[in-house]
């Protein structure tokens, strides 16, 4: 079952902040998050696996909640090399597979 | 410089003419997979590989094959393709799981089927 992002797209000028969230209905597993530039393959972010769990640095963080059901993708001051198209990557027990969300398109302008 | 490589990187091709693109990493991870990514949908599981030998289907494996006899390859194969299956590919590494390591993603295979 394909985790839902929210939102689908977002602009934001140099500065300011976004956040991003990845929702299932089911207990995941993991979460993964990537960043995929236009043209590009996707970069490996973070990968959160317990819940409750915080991850990253001051400018980009995630977290996983306690319920392991939704993680949120924290972008504080956002630079014009933020822009892109993120995705959150689910992983469930019992398998492994890695189902993908739709992306989040991130346009920062200066 | 580990890495994973994707061959070849643009191929247009007609209605039913077999094909194959080739996946290779250098890193000796075990696990491997393959994603088509179609615009709004993102990227969706074609099929994935624990090791040598082992593969499973993903969310999408209709319509294509893949094998694993070394570690370092996982071809995927198209053996009618057809205009639906014009995407964009990626193949992708990791060290164990998949679900609980990093992901190592290909350049990318832009496929265009007449």
């Amino acid at each position: 079952q394909q985790p839902v992002q929210s939102p689908q797209a977002v602009i934001l000028r140099e500065g300011e902040d976004a956040v991003i969230n990845c929702s299932s209905s089911k207990a995941l597993y993991s979460v993964h998050w990537y960043r995929q530039k236009h043209g590009e393959a996707p970069v490996f972010l973070m990968i959160l696996l317990k819940g409750g769990e915080q991850k990253g640095h001051e400018k980009i963080s995630a977290s996983f909640n306690e319920k392991k059901q939704q993680s949120s993708l924290y972008l504080t001051a956002s630079q014009l090399s933020y822009s892109g198209t993120y995705f959150c990557g689910t992983g469930n027990t019992g398998g492994f597979k890695t189902i993908f969300g739709a992306g989040t398109r991130l346009f920062v302008k200066a | 410089e580990a890495q994973v490589t994707q061959n070849p990187r643009y191929l247009i091709t007609v209605t039913g003419k077999k094909l194959t693109v080739t996946c290779s990493q250098n890193m000796n991870h075990e696990y491997m997979s393959w994603y088509r990514q179609d615009p709004g949908l993102g990227l969706r599981q074609i099929y994935y590989s624990m090791n040598v030998e082992v593969t499973d289907k993903g969310d999408v494996p209709e319509g294509y094959k893949v094998s694993r006899k070394e570690k370092r390859n996982f071809p995927l194969i198209l053996e009618s393709p057809s205009p639906n299956q014009t995407s964009l590919y990626f193949c992708a590494s990791s060290p164990r799981t998949g679900y609980t390591d990093t992901q190592y993603f290909g350049p990318g295979t832009r496929l265009t089927v007449l």
